[in-house]
């Protein structure tokens, strides 16, 4: 049971480069999240997803795109990178299907550079 | 909206030493609550939770109690460990809706030292 699994680890950019960050879970979860980490400021949700073929933007949607695969599978895409989307990407799931609370499962984050 | 207030850091100790990071909230409702831990390097972990008011979480030695009259949910542990060493995450999920995100405050950094 390998839980929310990641790729890449770590990428680097230049400005104005496109790429996908990969989010897959193996617990059945219907609600997938991503957010972004940045110093001093916690985490904060780029989109999520409540079930398989809808999404929702969060907080800091600007920049970003997001793809609900099937019920394992949500990437986000960086269609144009920028410097100020340097940051720890983390992508979560949850079980939403049953009562709350609903906590959050995370993966082990992506550290994206654009340079 | 929601919010989550946590005490700043970085906070220094000497091993066995207590710990309290203070946390407190602004939401309507009734909320979850939640702190996550982060070792370096690593995603974020769920460490604790909460439902409902007077409840109290508890892992790992670490405790909170969900008080409603002052908005807060504190953690404690009595004797702490180096490898406690990591960033600490209060967190909420407001009740009822269809958004089910979670509302975090912006870390505590615990440093433990031998």
């Amino acid at each position: 049971n390998a839980g929310v699994t990641q790729t890449p680890k770590f990428q680097v950019l230049k400005t104005g480069q496109s790429m996908t960050l990969q989010c897959a879970q193996d617990m059945n979860h219907n609600s997938m999240y991503w957010y972004r980490q940045d110093p001093g400021m916690g985490l904060r949700l780029i989109y999520y997803s409540a079930s398989e073929g809808t999404t929702d933007k969060g907080e800091v949607p600007n920049g970003y795109n997001v793809s609900r695969l099937n019920k394992r599978e949500f990437s986000l895409r960086l269609e144009s990178a920028a410097p100020s989307q340097t940051s720890v990407y983390f992508c979560a799931s949850s079980d939403t299907s049953g009562p709350p609370p609903y906590e959050q499962y995370f993966g082990p984050g992506t550290r994206l550079t654009v340079t | 909206g929601n919010s989550v207030t946590q005490m700043e850091g970085p906070v220094t100790l000497s091993e066995e030493a207590f710990l309290t990071i203070n946390c407190t909230y602004t939401a309507t409702g009734y909320p979850s609550l939640f702190w996550y831990v982060q070792y370096p390097g690593e995603g974020l972990q769920l460490l604790l939770k909460a439902t409902k008011a007077d409840d109290k979480g508890s892992n790992k030695g670490f405790e909170a109690t969900y008080r409603k009259e002052t908005t807060s949910f504190h953690l404690e542990k009595g004797s702490v460990q180096v490898s406690d060493s990591a960033v600490y995450f209060c967190a909420l999920k407001n009740s009822g809706g269809s958004n089910y995100k979670l509302t975090f405050g912006k870390g505590t950094l615990l440093t433990v030292n031998p």
